[in-house]
């Protein structure tokens, strides 16, 4: 079975700060890991993803995120937030050709 | 990437009655879900909805409350049957354009809907 934890419900940060949002997973398999951002009254925006190789990942909006085999996570990071950063964060996982399975998210709080 | 498009966006319903949730993506894709967003919370897989056959529902949905066509590869319906306010979530289609463990799926903007 997989299984996703965003142990944070909430993250406050002031603007130009650097944030994290932790990720840790459980799979059977290889993980395929994926983050997603939801802003109010839309859908999900899809981040970036872990497939395989570096395991620095880059994405949209200045994101990226580190994979860490050994503690099973994928935190996503950004140098300096932004206001406009703030929206609610999801951590995903895929191992095999399944859906995804979701965390419970994350709400993101960029603080002018 | 695909554009997935969902309709209606929102809808304020009365319990008992039923909603027919359309969703149309740009390109053929490999496979369509469903899922749901109850408030304040993550996302929960209904069905895998499959071309042509019956759809795959998860644990705790079935086929009499949320019945669920696909009758080609760009289109799919959802219908959430005999309502009540606990029904009253985001319902969110999502694709895979290929049926591959590295792809990446894409959403909707979603259907919010209320049940009075």
């Amino acid at each position: 079975a997989q299984s996703v934890a965003q142990p944070e419900d909430q993250v406050n940060v002031a603007e130009g700060n650097p944030l994290t949002v932790k990720c840790t997973y459980s799979v059977s398999g290889n993980p395929y890991l994926f983050w997603y951002v939801q802003y109010p009254n839309r859908g999900l925006q899809f981040l970036l993803k872990y497939i395989t190789g570096d395991n620095l990942v880059k994405g949209s909006y200045g994101f990226e995120a580190e994979f860490n085999k050994s503690q099973t996570s994928f935190h996503l990071k950004k140098p300096s937030a932004l206001v406009s950063d703030s929206a609610l964060y999801f951590c995903a996982v895929r191992s095999g050709n399944t859906p995804l399975v979701f965390g419970k998210g994350t709400r993101l709080s960029v603080i002018a | 990437s695909a554009v997935i498009s969902q309709k209606p966006s929102r809808d304020i319903c009365q319990r008992g009655t039923s909603l027919t949730i359309q969703c149309q993506v740009d390109s053929q894709v490999t496979m369509m879900f469903w899922y749901r967003q109850q408030p304040g919370q993550s996302l929960t897989l209904i069905a895998t909805a499959n071309q042509g056959s019956e759809a795959t529902y998860e644990s705790g949905f079935v086929i009499d409350k949320f019945p669920i066509s696909r009758p080609n590869l760009t289109f799919s319906t959802l219908t959430v049957s005999n309502m009540s306010p606990e029904d009253s979530s985001i319902y969110l289609c999502s694709v895979l354009p290929q049926r591959l463990e590295s792809d990446t799926q894409y959403f909707g903007p979603g259907t919010r809907l209320t049940v009075l």
